[in-house]
């Protein structure tokens, strides 16, 4: 089974402190991805990889920063948090193929992010 | 600007009867179409898929249609039961996964 592994389930900061949310998978997934999900807005893809040091950025890269220096190991980073990044963030890894293969991503369980 | 759509944010089915979730969609780039399942503190897991080159895929009790013209997909559960009962996110994407979209979440509450 892919395995993806969120470091923290559960943060609280504060406004202006940095956050970094890691996470890894362990079936050599090309592709990773960060996703924050809101009540009503689903979820919204913050930035993606397709290789080791590789970014994209997605629908709402503003406020963060992806840091991937391994293939199995993909960073989300917060370089002053605030108020309106409270939220759930998803991790998330694909193979690199294309089609069914490449189309189903795998999530790691989240982690709840509350700035004050 | 939201290409993928659901559009009804809760559903409530009696156990045993049919649950129908919908997702319009905007972009006609798109290829692929899946269904997530969410349940609570948990992040969403893989439920079923199509291509763009068929108009229904099934697996046990899950089938979804999907209806190219119309720009339109469905999620059948038959019959549903308590367990079903999460958030379901309709997601699509081009031939490459790097521009999947999700859909705002549908809530399914299946009562015993």
């Amino acid at each position: 089974d892919v395995k993806v592994t969120q470091s923290s389930r559960y943060l609280v900061k504060r406004t202006g402190e940095k956050v970094f949310l890691e996470c890894v998978q362990d079936m050599d997934h090309e592709n990773m991805f960060w996703y924050r999900q809101d009540p009503g807005l689903g979820l919204r893809l913050i930035y993606f990889s397709y290789d080791v040091k590789m970014k994209e950025k997605g629908d709402i890269p503003e406020g963060y920063s992806v840091s991937r220096e391994k293939k199995e190991r993909f960073s989300l980073i917060l370089e002053s948090a605030s108020t309106n990044q409270t939220s759930m963030y998803l991790c998330a890894s694909s193979a690199a193929g294309t089609g069914a293969f490449g189309n189903t991503i795998y999530f790691g369980e989240g982690s709840w992010l509350t700035v004050v | 600007d939201q290409q993928v759509k659901q559009n009804s944010p809760s559903l409530s089915v009696q156990e045993g009867r049919i649950s129908i979730l919908n997702c319009d969609y905007t972009n006609s780039m798109f290829d692929y179409f899946l269904w997530y399942k969410k349940y609570p503190a948990e992040g969403p897991t893989f439920l079923i898929s199509i291509s763009s080159i068929k108009d229904k895929n099934e697996d046990g009790r899950f089938t979804v249609f999907l209806n190219k013209s119309a720009k339109h997909l469905s999620l059948h559960i038959v019959p549903s039961q308590p367990g079903d009962s999460a958030v379901y996110f309709c997601a699509a994407s081009g031939y490459n996964n790097n521009d999947m979209r999700f859909g705002a979440g549908t809530r399914l509450t299946v009562k015993p």
